[in-house]
Parts: C-alpha cells; structure tokens; sequence
C-alpha cells in the first residue's frame, strides 16, 4: 500500500533556478493538493485539483505552478526559485472529506 | 473565504493530566472539521474529526466538541501521554467546501 509519495525528500536549489516537486498517489483520489508548512503560518494552500486536467488556485499561489495531466500525479514547479520558498512542502489527496498527506519535501533555496 | 484560528500555540501537561486546544472559525457555512496530529519529521495525520450535525465526538482518549452558534470547536485530549507530543492542526472547509484550511498549529509537549 504505497498511498502517497513525494520526491524529492530533500532538497538544496539556487535562486532563480526551476524545481519540480513530484506527488503521485495510488488510492485514485479525485483530489489532489499542495501545502506549505513554515514556522509561525502552519499549512497554507498553493493550488488544488479536482480531477485531471482541472486546477485551481489557493490561498499562496504566486511563484508555483502545477498541472495535473494524469489522475494519479500532481507536480509542482518552482519556475524561479527564491528564498522565501524555502518550506517543507507537503502532497496530499482526498475521496471525500478525509484529505491523506504525504511525508513532505524539504526544500532549500540558497 | 474560511479563515481558522487556533490557540493555544504551545501547550505543556504533564503525563495523565487534560489537554484542551482550540479553534474559531470564519464561514459560518462549513460544517466538516478536522483535526489532525503531526509527528516530527512526517506529514499530517487526521486523529478525528465532527460534522455540523453533531455537537461532540469521542475516539477513546480523544474528543472534539463543536458548538457552531459560537462557531468554534475544541480538541480534548485526557491522560495525556508522552507519545502525545507533537503539533496538532485544526481545519475547516475552504473553498467550494474542498481543500481544508488550516490554523496555525499547537505544539503540545507531555512531560512524564
């Protein structure tokens, strides 16, 4: 029972550099989203989707980008990276009301 | 759109005694609200959670209590033990009744 994975773990980018943070769930979950967790904000909302192909934004989108081309995976790009967007960013994916979290991606901008 | 508030934001008991977290809530249209608990190092995990039809759930050690005229609802955690300890996260619906938005997390330490 995989459920959900996140990859990279851990990582170090540099400013202005692009990185994807790849998400993909087994459970055939319609939902699919992406938080972030920083000291002092708790988990904050970048974009959701509700099925392939449909993605909406959340409460902090600017600087991300995602696309959901398949129902099981849901990438997110940092198409220029910056130091604030150093957090752990966490996947997550819903059948219902209960939403499932994967264990997170470290993410460095130096 | 739903704005969730969670006090306290650090929280020590000692082993056995009662522990109390608490939440308001914006939207008086939300009627799901999850609570979950996160270990050091992993992501979060949902420990319990009430809909608006009822006012109070329990799960053995754990309860949430939910009074939507006031529109909060609280966690309550007896015996406390130290495998307790970690951050606990209340939600309410967001958008379109959705993605869940978060409060801001109490990080609950149990002292044996």
């Amino acid at each position: 029972d995989a459920g959900i994975t996140q990859s990279p773990r851990y990582k170090i980018t540099e400013t202005g550099r692009q990185v994807t943070l790849m998400c993909h769930q087994t459970w055939s979950h319609s939902y699919m989203f992406w938080y972030r967790q920083d000291l002092g904000h708790g988990l904050r909302l970048i974009y959701y989707s509700a099925a392939a192909d449909i993605t909406d934004k959340g409460e902090v989108p600017d600087g991300y980008v995602v696309s959901r081309s398949k129902t099981e995976n849901f990438p997110l790009t940092l198409e220029s990276a910056t130091r604030s967007q150093t957090s752990v960013y966490f996947c997550a994916s819903s059948g219902g009301n209960t939403i499932y979290f994967g264990e997170g991606s470290w993410l460095t901008v130096v | 759109g739903e704005n969730v508030e969670q006090h306290p934001s650090t929280l020590s008991v000692q082993e056995g005694d009662s522990a109390v977290i608490k939440c308001t809530y914006s939207d008086s249209a939300s009627n799901y609200f999850p609570w979950y608990k996160q270990e050091l190092g992993k992501g979060p995990q949902l420990i319990i959670d009430i809909r608006s039809n009822v006012g109070e759930k329990k799960d053995q050690r754990i309860a949430v209590t939910l009074n939507k005229t006031a529109k909060h609802f609280s966690l309550h955690i007896t015996e406390t033990q130290p495998e307790d300890s970690a951050v606990y996260f209340c939600a309410g619906e967001g958008q379109a009744g959705t993605a869940l938005i978060f409060g801001k997390g109490t990080t609950l330490s149990v002292s044996s």
